[in-house]
């Protein structure tokens, strides 16, 4: 079955980047959306954004738009999310997630990544 | 963007009783919702998707009804394992959007 494994918690001092990686194993890479979101702790579910391998097309949440990079490796079925201008605010659990329907760059998602502990401090 | 309403924030339910989980949209998502459950320290599990279709491997306890803006997430007889949070997304719109979540907590 697909699974999802996120890349290693990272702290990160305030106003750099952070880049987390997805890899996605037993499906076919190209052909369904991965989203990413996060959640702060003690919060709820952000949606920050997605992709679809399959065309390369992109959708931010306008709160990221400006900071939030979202790209896609087939060679190696992995996507990867990189923020960058990091505040103490975007200290959060970052989760990838897989769309369910193929060939469509939305959710709902059934399989999620491990999550992603990205702390900000300095 | 659609704002989710979910109520109440905590719901207190003795186990084997039937939880009611609400949700709302600030605008019509037709049936573009989907419901997840939450445990401490996992990832969220899809649990419902089309308002109404039940993810691959979910019991048949959980049930989902609406279209519109109102919508609501049904478990006929609670499990120890279904105490955890709820949250309802809309995937009728970009950006999506996420409800604050339902607390489910043993009564």
């Amino acid at each position: 079955q697909v699974q999802l494994v996120q890349s290693g918690a990272e702290v990160r001092k305030p106003g750099s980047s952070v880049k987390v990686s997805c890899k996605v194993s037993g499906g076919t890479f190209r052909n369904f959306g991965i989203s990413w979101l996060r959640q702060a702790p003690g919060q709820g579910l952000e949606w920050m954004g997605g992709i679809l391998p399959l065309f390369g097309t992109t959708n931010f949440a306008q709160n990221f738009q400006d900071r939030l990079t979202i790209t896609a490796d087939e060679f190696t079925s992995t996507a990867y999310m990189e923020m960058r201008s990091l505040t103490s605010d975007d200290t959060a659990v970052y989760y990838c997630a897989k769309g369910v329907h193929p060939a469509a760059a939305r959710p709902p998602l059934d399989v999620w990544g491990q999550g992603t502990m990205v702390a900000v401090s300095s | 963007e659609i704002v989710m309403t979910q109520s109440p924030a905590t719901l207190s339910v003795s186990p084997g009783e039937r939880a009611t989980l609400s949700c709302r949209a600030s605008q019509s998502v037709s049936s573009n919702l989907a419901w997840y459950q939450q445990k401490p320290g996992q990832a969220p599990r899809l649990l419902i998707y089309d308002a109404s279709t039940r993810a691959t491997g979910i019991p048949a306890r959980f049930s989902g009804s609406g279209s519109g803006t109102e919508f609501t997430l049904t478990i006929s007889s609670l499990q120890s394992e279904d105490f955890a949070v709820y949250y309802c997304q809309q995937f009728n719109d970009w950006p999506i959007t996420f409800g604050q979540g339902t607390r489910l907590e043993i009564k």
